[in-house]
């Protein structure tokens, strides 16, 4: 079955102790993505990579540290988590055409942090 | 302003009715999606957009790229369509979302 997978579901946890949220698709996809999404701001982009050792900068990456060594996994890296951090986040994939983002996004079923 | 804007942000329909929910975006984009969030908080792409129109089942995309504007509409509105409705555009790598439109269909 054709699925990205995140991983943990639910974490609580406290500040300052590093996490990482790991998140795995299946389908060869090139480009991986990771979101939050908070009550009021909706869904912002944290990092995004268009292929496996190409990452970068979305709207809000501050706290946050990511890699692509292999295509099909994408962690987030929490070095330092803060209470400001705690949120709904969501990894997703996609295929490009001829190296453009124009191809429908996979989504995981998300991970809910609770940084205290 | 934000890049993407969603109207209307909260919308209350009988079953049966016709919806619309419109999206404007002030950059340029490789593509558009349409997603769908049940509460209990999964997201599903609808619809990949860069021109014209798509249907599927019930649901109908339209984007105008010159004016930089796109629709969803869904036919015969079913209390099963309650959800939250998100415009998203991408451009090399990046994403920004509108702030979702929450629909409820009632019986």
């Amino acid at each position: 079955e054709a699925q990205v997978t995140q991983n943990p579901r639910y974490l609580i946890t406290v500040t300052g102790k590093k996490l990482t949220v790991t998140c795995s698709q299946n389908m060869n996809h090139e480009y991986m993505s990771w979101y939050r999404q908070d009550p009021g701001l909706g869904l912002r982009q944290i990092y995004y990579s268009m292929n496996v050792e190409v990452t970068d900068k979305g709207d809000v990456p501050e706290g946050y540290k990511v890699s692509r060594k292999e295509k099909r996994n994408f962690p987030l890296i929490l070095e330092s988590p803060s209470p400001n951090q705690t949120s709904l986040y969501f990894c997703a994939s996609s295929f490009l055409y001829r190296g453009r983002d124009n191809q429908p996004q996979h989504f995981g079923d998300g991970t809910r942090l609770s940084i205290l | 302003k934000n890049e993407v804007e969603q109207s209307p942000q909260n919308l209350t329909a009988q079953e049966g009715e016709f919806i619309t929910i419109n999206c404007s975006y002030s950059v340029g984009i490789s593509a558009l999606h349409w997603l769908q969030q049940h509460p209990g908080g999964g997201i599903v792409s609808l619809f990949m957009l860069s021109s014209g129109k798509k249907k599927h089942g019930r649901l109908i995309a339209t984007i105008n790229i010159q004016e930089k504007h796109s629709s969803l509409h869904i036919t015969a509105s079913h209390p099963r369509d309650s959800a939250v409705y998100i415009c998203a555009v991408r451009s090399l790598g990046k994403s920004t979302f509108g702030d979702g439109t929450t629909l409820t269909v009632k019986p």
